[in-house]
């Protein structure tokens, strides 16, 4: 299994410019978490989906973030206009629809710079 | 008030020493908890999980549940440099469905040898 697949690995941008982050999660997880990192706020959970449908998105900072999934292997978080205050790490989990104890399994992560 | 607070550390250990990493939650009614590695640069990803209230073992790392005082510890045995990282305390969220973890702000942990 290659795990949860994210793209780019990189991002470097300038302020005001559009940018997608892409996940591709384990097959046959039903759960896709999209996260984000910095040092002063830690991990924060900016959406989640379960069974492609958006459950919690209060995390999303603000109208300029969106996240879709339009099938079950597929997933983006697009930020438009992007600001020099998004930059971070932005990770993509998926979890198992086993039960409620099931472990998340982290993407590689996104390095987002926005000049 | 955060719903899961670490010391943000750094902890700083001896080469073969314990380890000890403390993480306190505001949920009562919450019921998995999880410890999470995260090496500099890299995802995070599980060591350890615990349900019930007590020890769970798994080689070097112990973690501990106490839900009357709503908190969960991680000990590491022998400590080694390449423990160096930082620990994240998640903690399940009951109110959502799906798996949805609330995570700490972690400990970052330095082994010296």
């Amino acid at each position: 299994d290659a795990g949860v697949i994210q793209s780019p690995r990189h991002e470097v941008t300038e302020m005001g410019q559009e940018v997608t982050l892409r996940c591709k999660p384990i097959s046959g997880h039903n759960s896709l978490f999209w996260y984000r990192q910095t040092m002063m706020r830690g991990l924060e959970l900016l959406i989640y989906f379960n069974n492609n449908v958006p459950i919690d998105d209060s995390g999303m900072p603000e109208d300029r973030f969106s996240a879709k999934m339009p099938n079950a292997s597929f997933s983006t978080l697009k930020i438009q206009p992007s600001e020099p205050r998004d930059s971070a790490v932005y990770f993509c989990a998926s979890s198992p629809p086993q039960g409620r104890n099931e472990k998340l399994f982290f993407g590689s992560g996104t390095q987002l710079s926005v000049l | 008030q955060k719903e899961v607070e670490q010391n943000s550390g750094p902890l700083s250990v001896p080469e073969g020493a314990i380890a000890s990493l403390n993480c306190t939650y505001s949920d009562r009614g919450s019921q998995s908890f999880f410890w999470y590695r995260q090496y500099s640069g890299k995802s995070p990803e599980l060591i350890m999980s615990i349900y019930s209230n007590g020890d769970k073992e798994d080689g070097r790392f112990t973690a501990q549940l106490n839900k009357a005082s709503q908190y969960v510890s991680l000990l590491i045995r022998d400590s080694q440099p390449s423990d160096s990282a930082t620990y994240l305390c998640a903690v399940n969220d009951l109110k959502a469905a799906g798996n949805k973890l609330t995570f700490g702000g972690g400990t970052r942990v330095l082994v010296k040898p």
